[in-house]
């Protein structure tokens, strides 16, 4: 395997347009994740995903943002009614998370999807 | 809340020169700490990490430790290259949480 890989690289759409992203995690990982990075800053966690369970949600993930992990394995992050504001690039990662363990899981990072809304 | 304040950039250097970029955080609870690397045109790589108080995290020569009493993790390097420009991101994991939280990035340049 060789690593976590997303679909598409770039996407340019209209506003109000909607949009899915996929991510397909390392094979062997249980845990994903979705980031946003915007220019210039850090990336921000939107949601996490343990196997096809989603367990958790950033208050950046508006009501027009829906992620999936059907089998747990590759996840699509769709948004709706685009904006302009939704423009950034959109990271995937995914970790193992061992049993038992209490530490924060090593995350691998994709490319990431660049997403400018016209 | 969690946060992390890392060193403003941009920072350039000379090839060679010894390179600290500072980055500090503020947790409530117990955080595992990371650094990432985004080479020119690149997704995150991940540099090094600690898990614990007093540990080393180091990968190609640079090094940074996990100091629980001054809540701070300094990336160093003793000699950088060429090849080190990159923009290099701080990452705490969040209090209780398994998701990280970034800092605003630090933008190196190495020059010749």
């Amino acid at each position: 395997d060789t690593g976590v890989s997303q679909d598409p690289r770039h996407k340019i759409t209209k506003r109000g347009q909607n949009v899915t992203f996929r991510c397909d995690p390392i094979s062997e990982h249980n845990r994903l994740y979705w980031y946003r990075q915007t220019l210039g800053q850090g990336p921000e966690f939107l949601t996490y995903f343990q196997n096809e369970a989603q367990l958790e949600k950033s208050r950046l993930l508006s009501d027009r943002f829906s992620a999936e992990r059907p089998k747990g394995s590759f996840s699509t992050l769709e948004i709706q009614r685009t904006e302009q504001g939704d423009s950034a690039m959109y990271l995937c990662a995914s970790s193992l998370r061992a049993g038992g363990s209490t530490r924060t899981d090593t995350q691998y990072f994709g490319p990431g999807t660049r997403l400018t809304v016209l | 809340g969690d946060s992390v304040t890392q060193m403003e950039g941009p920072v350039t250097l000379s090839e060679e020169a010894f390179l600290t970029i500072n980055c500090t955080y503020t947790a409530t609870g117990y955080p595992s700490l990371f650094w990432y690397v985004q080479y020119p045109g690149e997704g995150l790589q991940l540099l090094l990490k600690a898990t614990k108080a007093d540990d080393k995290g180091s990968n190609k020569g640079f090094e940074a430790t996990y100091r629980k009493e001054t809540t701070s993790f300094h990336l160093e390097k003793g000699s950088v290259q060429v090849s080190d420009s990159a923009v290099y991101f701080c990452a705490p994991s969040q209090t209780g949480a398994n998701n990280l939280f970034f800092g605003t990035g630090t933008r190196l340049t190495v020059i010749p």
